[in-house]
């Protein structure tokens, strides 16, 4: 498909436990980004990519909270130790340049999180 | 945290047009306004963005003020899908970092 995909589109796991979220961007591009999106506001960013690296994660609420982006296309959000306060739609964008205007981030379904 | 302050709900006619305001009074000279939607259980939606000349492509418009302070989008006639959570952010310069507030939610009536 041409856009952001998203998988699974629903995760339910018990407290304690560990996931994984996959994004797959559009393809060619660059800039890869993850926001968590809570019941009644607004996506929060967590991180994004440029390439492989991670340009900026400062968003991650703390060291539970990990993602890669190994070959500078799939990226993997990964969650340790999941608590109950990580329930929330995760969501993924990506986007082809970043210059000074920017350009239009494309996002994903998102993934439900439920931690029980 | 946002920089940007909006009406947490609006309500619209269907087919009238539908003008969502949008406080950034501490916007700085080289940050631009992007406007996303978010339509129930979808991921957001790129509407329009700009810097300090008013925009328009086939969604939407957008004007900003001469000061910059603050701006709107208009839908020119909207319909009832257009019914959704309307964002406006203020983007920090060479990043595409999107800092979202709470938003507006537009409900367009039949």
């Amino acid at each position: 498909g041409a856009g952001v995909s998203q998988t699974p589109s629903n995760k339910v796991t018990e407290k304690g436990k560990y996931v994984e979220l996959r994004c797959d961007p559009i393809s060619g591009h660059t800039a890869l980004y993850w926001y968590r999106q809570s019941l009644g506001q607004g996506p929060e960013f967590l991180i994004y990519f440029q390439g492989t690296g991670a340009a900026d994660d400062s968003g991650l609420p703390n060291d539970r909270f990990f993602a890669v982006r190994p070959e500078g296309s799939v990226s993997t959000l990964k969650i340790q130790r999941t608590e109950r306060g990580d329930s929330a739609v995760y969501l993924c964008a990506s986007s082809s340049t970043i210059g000074p205007s920017g350009t239009e981030a494309f996002f994903g379904q998102g993934t439900r999180l439920t931690v029980v | 945290d946002a920089k940007t302050t909006q009406p947490p709900s609006m309500d619209c006619a269907e087919g009238r047009a539908a003008n969502l305001p949008c406080n950034h009074s501490t916007i700085s000279g080289n940050e631009y306004v992007y406007w996303y939607r978010q339509i129930h259980s979808q991921g957001p939606q790129y509407i329009i963005h700009g810097l300090k000349n008013n925009e328009t492509n086939e969604m939407a418009s957008l004007i900003i003020t001469e000061d910059r302070k603050s701006s709107t989008l208009i839908l020119p006639h909207a319909t009832l899908r257009d019914t959704a959570v309307y964002y406006c952010i203020v983007r920090v310069e060479n990043t595409d970092k999107l800092i979202f507030g709470t938003g507006t939610r537009l409900q367009v009536f039949p």
